[in-house]
C-alpha cells in the first residue's frame, strides 16, 4: 500500500497561491489521488481527484507528475475560510491510505 | 438534498454499554463506510459495503459490527464499548469506491465517549 506524507501545518495570506504537497512513493497503478477538506466538527468535503498530469475545477487544481510519487493541491488566491486541514487520500478498491493532515491557516 | 445523515451527533457510554450509530444517505450510493478519526491518527476504515446484504472488514474492524439491508442504511454497532473508542465516528457513500473515481461523501459525524 501506498504511504503518504504530507507536512503537518501551513501558513499562508490571503490573496495567495497555497500548495501543498502529498508524497506517496508506492503508489499502484490503479490508485487515485484525492484531496479533502475539513473543518472542525465538520467531515472531511471532497475537492478534487486525478490520476495522472493536471485536473482543474472551480476551487482547486492537482498536479501530478509522470512517475505519480507526489501530488500538489493548488488554491489558488485563499481567504480566510480556507483556514481547514486537507487530507490527502492515495488508493482504489478500498485499499485506501489517507495522510495525517496538513492544517492550513490563512491570515488576513 | 440531505446528502449522508447522522444521529446522534454525540453519545457519552459508559464501559461495557452498546448503542448503534446510525448512516443513511438519499444518494443512491451502493458504497458506504465507517470511518473513526482520532487525533493525530487521520481517518480509519472501520468496515465498509458494496451493495445492500454485502459487507466487508476494514483496518480497524474489531469491537464493532454492521450490516446492510437497504442501500440507504448502514449502521454501526459498538457491541461492548471500551474508553479506546473514544473517538469522532464518520459515515461516508460513494458510486464507486472511496478511492476510485468521484470520492466521498461524509456525514457530519458522530462524537463519542466512553467512560
Amino acid at each position: 500500500l501506498a504511504k503518504t506524507t504530507q507536512p503537518i501545518s501551513m501558513d499562508s495570506y490571503e490573496g495567495q497561491e497555497v500548495n501543498i504537497t502529498c508524497s506517496h512513493n508506492n503508489i499502484a497503478t490503479n490508485d487515485y489521488i484525492t484531496w479533502y477538506q475539513q473543518f472542525p466538527s465538520q467531515g472531511p468535503r471532497f475537492i478534487i481527484q486525478g490520476y495522472k498530469t493536471k485536473v482543474t475545477n472551480e476551487v482547486a487544481s492537482l498536479f501530478i507528475p509522470a512517475d505519480r510519487k507526489s501530488s500538489t493541491l493548488s488554491l489558488p488566491r485563499v481567504s480566510l475560510s480556507d483556514t481547514a486541514v486537507y487530507y490527502c487520500l492515495v488508493g482504489s478498491n478500498y485499499q485506501l491510505i489517507w495522510g495525517a493532515g496538513t492544517k492550513l491557516i490563512i491570515k488576513p | 438534498n440531505a446528502g449522508v445523515t447522522q444521529t446522534p451527533k454525540f453519545q457519552v457510554l459508559k464501559t461495557g454499554q452498546s448503542m448503534t450509530l446510525q448512516c443513511a444517505q438519499d444518494m443512491n450510493h451502493e458504497y458506504m463506510s465507517w470511518y473513526r478519526q482520532d487525533p493525530g491518527m487521520g481517518l480509519r476504515l472501520i468496515h465498509y459495503s458494496v451493495g445492500a446484504g454485502i459487507t466487508d472488514q476494514g483496518e480497524v474492524p474489531n469491537g464493532y459490527n454492521v450490516s446492510r439491508s437497504t442501500t440507504e442504511d448502514f449502521p454501526l454497532r459498538l457491541l461492548s464499548a471500551a474508553p479506546s473508542q473514544t473517538s469522532v465516528y464518520f459515515c461516508a457513500s460513494s458510486y464507486s469506491n472511496g478511492g476510485g473515481a468521484g470520492g466521498y461523501t461524509f456525514g457530519s459525524g458522530t462524537r463519542l465517549t466512553v467512560v
